[in-house]
């Protein structure tokens, strides 16, 4: 079944503590990206990836990092996570980028982080 | 700034009624907008998208690029429409960062 993963889905972890959070697809998708999702604020890009080794930053960048070492993975990490990225975090992932207009993302089933 | 509004957290009609899911958006240039929808334990899923000019599940959008507005339209509810709808634009021009909306609950009724 083609779709997008996402582990774990649910995580409870103290502040300071280094955690990620993966995600794998398997339709051998070029765009992936990473937003997270905040009552009243909707869903923020964290960042996104064009290809392998290619990545930029979305519009909430800051505490986290990702990589993009194979195609059909892409991990996020949380170095030193805060209370302040409690949230719903969700990947997603299309054929290619976003620009056309014509490319759907596949959302993963989210990620839900608490950090105390 | 870019940016995507919709005024409506909630919004509740009765089945059969016509429903509209406002979103309006900031842009200098030509946006390219999404509607997105996420049903109860489901995914988030695309619904429509303006380039397309397409009808799914009976619901229609139409780019107003004077009052920058892409609604949400469909002319009958039906309770299984009950979901969280997001709006979202992608700036043109190579930009791959999608800016969603707060998003809109609608809920039919019987």
């Amino acid at each position: 079944e083609a779709q997008v993963t996402q582990n774990p889905r649910y995580l409870i972890t103290v502040t300071g503590k280094k955690l990620t959070v993966t995600c794998s697809q398997n339709m051998n998708h070029e765009y992936m990206s990473w937003y997270r999702q905040d009552p009243g604020l909707g869903l923020r890009q964290i960042y996104y990836s064009m290809n392998v080794e290619v990545t930029d930053k979305g519009d909430v960048p800051e505490g986290y990092k990702v990589s993009r070492k194979e195609k059909r993975n892409f991990p996020l990490i949380l170095e030193s996570p805060s209370p302040n990225q409690t949230s719903l975090y969700f990947c997603a992932s299309s054929l290619r980028g976003l620009t056309g207009g014509l490319n759907e993302q596949f959302f993963g089933p989210g990620t839900r982080l608490t950090v105390l | 700034a870019q940016r995507v509004t919709q005024p409506e957290k909630l919004l509740s009609v009765f089945k059969g009624a016509p429903v509209e899911l406002k979103c309006n958006y900031s842009y200098s240039g030509s946006p390219e907008l999404f509607w997105y929808v996420q049903y109860s334990r489901q995914r988030l899923q695309l619904l429509l998208r303006h380039i397309s000019r397409e009808s799914i599940k009976g619901f229609t959008a139409d780019l107003n690029k004077g009052e920058t507005s892409f609604h949400l339209k469909k002319p009958f509810a039906q309770e299984e429409d009950s979901a969280m709808y997001y709006c979202a634009l992608n700036g043109s021009g190579g930009y791959n960062k999608l800016i969603f909306g707060a998003g809109t609950r609608l809920a039919v009724h019987p």
